[in-house]
């Protein structure tokens, strides 16, 4: 079964790109990657998902190498409202759905 | 679109006794899952529900189960409550592929 890890905590200031990162051992080819933001006392809020290379929104850019023993959330020019814990998901497709978030990324951003 | 609704926000309960959750998912989701957030064990996945059927299944006691109607809302029940239950229980939906899905802001149990 796939195990997610990703750093504790990282501080960034207004303006910069940040970049998440995610480790994932075990994932099989047709496994999806999705990441989400949660605010204290709120469900996790969709950021953005992909499974191969390199998928971009409006708000943020998913790369994934070609091994997808890793993904890297990319924010850019972070604001003092993109303060929260970011979670990667794992999703498991092996004819049924599983689900395997990640430990969790505290994300503070300074003025 | 109106997103996820649980019901209610807070519960506060006593050992020993049992709980029903409630989730409404968004409009023509017909995937609902269920999760269970704790600062020590972080969020983890408890069942999904598609069709009425469980479809999916995390490592939780069987006191932990769950139903979907026909209109795709769900429930989650927890029996003989436990201090170690205490949670912020999360549901999400989805569309029929199962992802990505969509939270709402979940059901804070709090057990004494």
């Amino acid at each position: 079964l796939a195990k997610t890890t990703q750093p504790i905590s990282m501080d960034s200031y207004e303006g910069q790109e940040v970049n998440i990162t995610c480790s994932h051992n075990n994932i099989a080819t047709n496994d999806y990657i999705t990441w989400y933001q949660q605010f204290p006392s709120q469900g996790p809020r969709f950021i953005i998902q992909g499974y191969k290379t390199k998928v971009t929104n409006e708000v943020a850019s998913l790369f994934i190498p070609a091994d997808r023993k890793s993904s890297t959330l990319s924010l850019p020019r972070v604001s003092l409202s993109d303060t929260a814990v970011y979670y990667c998901l794992v999703v498991l497709n092996s004819g049924t759905y599983k689900y395997i978030f990640g430990t969790g990324t505290r994300l503070k951003v300074l003025a | 679109k109106a997103g996820v609704t649980q019901t209610p926000r807070y519960l506060i309960k006593t050992r020993g006794q049992q709980v029903t959750l409630s989730c409404s998912p968004i409009s023509g989701h017909r995937s609902v899952s269920w999760y269970q957030q704790t600062p020590g064990q972080g969020l983890q996945f408890l069942f999904e529900y598609f069709s009425e059927t469980q479809r999916n299944k995390g490592n939780f006691p069987g006191r932990f189960s769950g139903r979907q109607f026909s209109n795709s809302r769900s429930e989650m029940n927890v029996s003989t409550l436990e201090l170690g239950d205490s949670a912020l229980y999360l549901c999400a939906s989805s569309d029929d592929r199962g992802q990505p899905q969509h939270f709402g802001d979940g059901t804070r149990l709090s057990i004494l």
